[in-house]
């Protein structure tokens, strides 16, 4: 069975400084990760994913993750934020041959502030 | 990335009565779409998966018979919540997933806020 745990509930930062999203997951057989933002009253929207290839991810809206295998973490960076990024963001990951769930971590919320 | 809508964006019902919720994939075609219910602050939790043309996988603990799901096409999937009650009241969520894209990856619709009287 896989899971996901975000460190951090809040995530408090000033507009245009940087801010890394913590997640760490556990699974037995390899994994799909993703990161994912919702708006206020609004569905999921996919920042970015990781399949294979590559750590270094990057994604929408100047958002990157960095796959770390040995520490078993997926962290979301953005190296200057704005107001707009103001959201709940959530990291998820899929196990090969779960049959296709998502398993999520609980959150974290990121307030931009001026 | 592939669009996915849900209908109503929010419904307010009384005690008692039935409520159907559509999720659809706009764009491509979706053998397998997912429900979610998220409460307020909290993550996302699955209820169940989808299939077109086969019954639906509740996740232990959701009651099938409450929450009717139908996958009448690849591109429509149906959540009825029978004789809600206000207990029901949450921010139901679907997803499909694009077998254009690898990983599994799954697009969300918007939500459906449900709130019942």
């Amino acid at each position: 069975a896989q899971s996901v745990t975000q460190l951090d509930s809040q995530v408090p930062v000033f507009e245009e400084a940087p801010v890394e999203l913590r997640c760490n997951y556990s699974s037995s057989v390899s994994v799909y990760l993703f990161w994912y933002v919702q708006y206020p009253n609004q569905g999921l929207q996919l920042l970015l994913k990781y399949l294979s290839g590559s750590t270094l991810v990057k994604g929408i809206n100047g958002f990157e993750a960095e796959f770390n295998k040995s520490q078993t973490s997926f962290h979301l960076r953005k190296p200057s934020v704005h107001i707009s990024d103001t959201a709940e963001y959530f990291c998820a990951v899929i196990g090969s041959g779960n049959t296709g769930k998502l398993i999520f971590g609980q959150g974290t919320t990121l307030q931009v502030k001026p | 990335g592939a669009v996915v809508s849900q209908h109503p964006s929010r419904v307010i019902c009384k005690s008692g009565t039935s409520v159907k919720i559509e999720c659809r994939s706009l764009d491509f075609q979706a053998t397998t779409m997912f429900w979610y219910r998220q409460f307020p602050k909290k993550s996302l939790m699955l209820m169940a998966t989808s299939n077109e043309g086969s019954k639906a996988t509740y996740e232990q603990g959701v009651e099938k018979d409450k929450f009717l799901i139908n996958h009448a096409s690849l591109t429509l999937s149906t959540l009825t919540v029978t004789s809600a009650h206000p207990e029901d009241s949450s921010f139901y969520i679907c997803s499909a997933r694009d077998p254009r894209v690898g990983g599994d990856t799954q697009y969300f619709g918007p939500g459906t806020r449900l709130t019942v009287l």
